[in-house]
């Protein structure tokens, strides 16, 4: 079962539009969502991440906007740049103090062209 | 201070042979978490230990594959009798406890069965 869908599964935009990727979940016990960048070759790095008890979070070009009632947030790329060619990856975590078991999105490989 | 350090990078084996995979986490963090990438997908949850414990292994198979995280050294995953299918990059992320969501990756070793 799948627990997070992302999409689109891949996206290419020109340089200086902006990107949007997708992600929707079905567990209500996720209560923190990040974001990783993922390069290839490299491990997942983290790039930003949101709580739902607020709707939006900005950091530089990066915006996480959150819709609790429909379970569904997304990642704002603005001014995009080719060095943000990468597969990114919307997660989430559950609020259980079990541990912070990642479940992840089937990522997006974004593409910007020059 | 060093991030989250995975050896080996890339692992060749044959069918029927043992792959050992290492994981160093970063200094102070005792959390450790192993994630599977197959090839053109996300990332899958497969074990979380602590120091000499497993704490949930809810993602590994059931068969072929054990995980430690001795007191002194690294955390090592074991699949033993390797198989075409287990191909896939294995990633390791580190926490300092579960309270903090934000885990950190190392780079990945990538085992290719032969």
């Amino acid at each position: 079962q799948q627990q997070v869908k992302q999409s689109p599964q891949s996206l290419i935009v020109q340089k200086g539009g902006i990107s949007i990727i997708n992600c929707a979940y079905e567990n209500t016990a996720f209560d923190y969502f990040p974001w990783y960048q993922q390069f290839p070759g490299k491990g997942p790095a983290l790039l930003i991440a949101i709580r739902p008890d607020v709707s939006e979070k900005k950091e530089g070009r990066f915006t996480i906007s959150f819709n609790k009632s429909a379970k569904q947030f997304s990642l704002h790329i603005m001014d995009s740049q080719p060095g943000d060619s990468a597969t990114y990856f919307c997660a989430a975590i559950p609020n259980n103090n079990a541990g912070n078991m990642l479940t992840f999105g089937g990522g997006t490989r974004l593409m910007v062209k020059p | 201070n060093a991030g989250v350090m995975q050896n080996p990078r890339h692992l060749v084996r044959r069918r029927g042979q043992e792959a050992r995979l290492r994981c160093s986490p970063m200094k102070g963090h005792s959390h450790v978490y192993w994630y599977r990438q197959l090839p053109e997908e996300g990332l899958k949850f497969m074990v979380y230990l602590q120091k000499e414990n497993i704490i949930d292994e809810s993602g590994m198979p059931k068969e072929r594959f054990s995980a430690e995280f001795p007191k002194e050294g690294p955390s090592i995953l074991r699949i033993q009798q390797v198989v075409r299918g287990d191909s896939a990059a294995y990633f390791c992320a580190s926490s300092p406890r579960p309270g903090v969501p934000e885990a950190f990756f190392g780079q990945g070793t990538r085992l290719t069965v032969v």
